[in-house]
């Protein structure tokens, strides 16, 4: 079975550029979570997914970070403008169930760093 | 809000030894899960071991085993027989298992600890 599947595994911008995180979960998995993991810190989520809606987008910053998944698989996060404090990695994840007991499957993740 | 502490940074074992990671949490609900995440350098994050707050029995996975109190709100890992493959980051999580709207089931993470594992 393929793991979650991300790209770019890097990326290094300038601060307000735009940029595209790609992310292909495990196959049947309707639901997709993206975190963002700054340096010496624990994963955060940003948003979460279930199927091609949004279930929680509570901690997603609106004014710079927008994230589609479009047929329910395949998803983007893109961030514009981006700003230094963005500089983190942002991991992909995916679950075959959305139940507290479950278990989330995660990609390698896309390290950014904005100058 | 739920929050989750890790107090040791970082950590190191030698090869071959037993070392206990430790984490607290903070949690007005009764129902919740409880995970340790591993996370080596390559940075894709796996699951090491899941505890339910409603079981009494401390969960085990081969080498990896937990000591749960809940009064305490504790819940640290336990790894046996380290081996080089062990080293990484590891992060304790929240879950709650009351659903209560949006975000009811958000993972809430520590901030790690890095293992080190001396050859």
């Amino acid at each position: 079975e393929a793991g979650v599947a991300q790209s770019p595994r890097y990326k290094i911008i300038e601060k307000r550029q735009s940029v595209a995180f790609w992310c292909n979960p495990i196959s049947g998995h309707a639901t997709l979570y993206w975190y963002q993991q700054i340096l010496g810190q624990g994963p955060k989520l940003l948003i979460q997914f279930q199927n091609n809606g949004v279930v929680d987008d509570s901690q997603l910053p609106k004014d710079r970070f927008s994230a589609e998944r479009l047929k329910g698989v395949d998803s983007t996060l893109k961030i514009q403008p981006a700003k230094l404090e963005d500089s983190a990695v942002y991991l992909c994840a995916s679950s075959s169930l959305t139940t507290p007991q479950e278990t989330q499957y995660f990609g390698p993740g896309t390290r950014l760093l904005v100058l | 809000a739920q929050t989750v502490t890790q107090s040791q940074p970082e950590m190191s074992v030698q090869e071959a030894e037993t070392v206990t990671l430790s984490c607290t949490y903070d949690t007005s609900e009764s129902d919740y899960y409880l995970f340790w995440y591993k996370q080596p350098p390559s940075r894709q994050m796996i699951l090491v071991i899941r505890q339910e707050a409603y079981k009494q029995q401390n969960a085990t996975e081969n080498r990896f085993s937990v000591n749960f109190q809940k009064a305490a709100k504790s819940f640290s890992l336990k790894i046996s027989d380290s081996q080089l493959g062990d080293a990484a980051m590891y992060f304790c999580a929240y879950r709650s298992a009351t659903y209560s709207g949006a975000g009811s089931y958000q993972l809430t993470f520590g901030k790690g600890t890095k293992l080190s594992v001396i050859p």
